[in-house]
Order: structure tokens, then C-alpha cells, then sequence
């Protein structure tokens, strides 16, 4: 069965420091990938999302991802974090021939200022 | 707006008591998702809808859950008999469906924070 995981259920770093957020995936297939955030008490909202027509890929906020097949990693980083991206992300993945997502478990990230 | 509209966005009830828990998703979108969230958790799959097509509900936890569609726009989880391990936000999600391609994002409402006492 597929599977997301997201190494690290709280993740701190420095404003300004480079932000890393894993991600891994488990299908023979790759899959379509997704990063989203949520902030307190609302939504998800989508920060990027992959779907082969390039490895790495650009979203809102500065945040960029790599798909990784041989790694079968698709991990979010940011070179310079902000106070204001302190939020919860979640790596979410669909493969072919379905419409569910399987989630991951989400990361917390925190911004020390 | 032109988001996807959940109510109401708090909920309090006694245990053993329904609940209905309304999604109004963007115009166009054919595809419903409802998911559930608990403390600490990811997103658990509860069901989706496809167009006029049968809804997936294999992710609906017990026979005390149930939604519908009408019209193909909004939705409606009910929740009968409602338990205290009840006690989560549900989401609600939309997207343009399978049927342009699976890799149409989903867009979420802010959810219902639902919590039995």
C-alpha cells in the first residue's frame, strides 16, 4: 500500500536559517506529490506540487521541492525562513488511476526568532 | 468568496447527540472530499464525491457517519449518536475531479472544530 512519511513531527529553526522538511513516499509508481501548510485554525493551502514536467519544483512563499526518484523523496526546503512561516506542512501524494490523497503525518515547524 | 465555505466553524454537543456539518465547495468543482483531523494527527480519508457518480465512503469510521451531496454542490456529514472520540476539525476539500486529472489540487475549507462533551 502507499504510504507518505514525514521524518520529524517538529522541526525548530532560526530566522533566517535554511528550512528543511522531509518527505518520502512509498509506490512503485511516483506518484503526484503535494505540499501544503496550514496555519492555526484554518485550512490547508497549497504551496507547490509535482507532477513530472520537472524534478524540481516552485511554489508561493519562497518554498521549492525536489522529487527525488531514486530516493523516492520529494523533501520541502526554503533557503532564509521567515517568523510568519512558523505553521504546520504536510506532504501528500496520488497515484495514478486514483483520486485519494494519502497524507502524511504533518511537521510543525517552528521559527525562533 | 471563492474559497470552499464550511459551518458552522465550531461546534459543541453533547455526547449522543446528531450533528450536521454543511461544505459549500468552489463553483465547478465536481470533486467533494470530507476528511477528519484529530489532535496530533494527519488527515484521515472519510469519503469522496465524483460528479453524479456513487460516493467512495470507504473511509466513513462507522455506520453513525454519513454524508450527501445534493445537486452535485454542497454537502452535508452527519454524524449520529455522536461519541466523545468524535472530537476533531473536519475537513472539507474540492477539486476540478479526476476526471481532468489526478493532479488537480484540492482546496480546503478552514474546517468545523467539532468537540462532544
Amino acid at each position: 500500500a502507499q504510504s507518505v512519511t514525514q521524518l520529524g513531527s517538529h522541526v525548530s529553526v532560526s530566522e533566517g536559517a535554511l528550512v528543511l522538511l522531509r518527505c518520502n513516499y512509498s509506490s512503485s509508481v511516483p506518484p503526484y506529490l503535494f505540499w501544503y501548510v496550514q496555519y492555526p485554525n484554518q485550512g490547508l493551502q497549497l504551496l507547490l506540487k509535482y507532477t513530472s514536467a520537472a524534478t524540481l519544483v516552485k511554489g508561493i512563499n519562497g518554498f521549492e521541492a525536489e522529487f527525488k526518484k531514486s530516493e523516492t523523496s520529494f523533501h520541502l526546503t526554503k533557503p532564509s525562513a521567515h517568523m510568519s512561516d512558523a505553521a504546520e506542512y504536510f506532504c501528500a501524494a496520488s497515484t495514478s488511476g486514483t483520486y485519494k490523497y494519502i497524507f502524511g503525518t504533518g511537521t510543525r515547524l517552528k521559527v525562533l526568532a | 468568496g471563492a474559497g470552499v465555505s464550511q459551518s458552522p466553524s465550531n461546534k459543541v454537543t453533547e455526547k449522543g447527540k446528531d450533528v450536521e456539518l454543511r461544505c459549500d465547495p468552489i463553483s465547478g468543482h465536481t470533486a467533494l472530499y470530507w476528511y477528519r483531523q484529530s489532535l496530533g494527527q494527519g488527515l484521515e480519508f472519510l469519503i469522496y464525491f465524483q460528479g453524479n457518480s456513487a460516493p467512495d465512503k470507504s473511509g466513513l469510521p462507522s455506520d453513525r457517519f454519513s454524508a450527501e451531496r445534493t445537486g452535485g454542490s454542497v454537502s452535508t456529514l452527519t454524524i449520529q449518536r455522536t461519541q466523545q472520540e468524535d472530537s476533531a476539525v473536519y475537513l472539507c476539500a474540492s477539486s476540478l475531479g479526476a476526471l481532468e486529472g489526478l493532479d488537480q489540487p484540492q482546496h480546503f475549507g478552514d474546517g468545523t472544530r467539532l468537540s462532544i462533551l
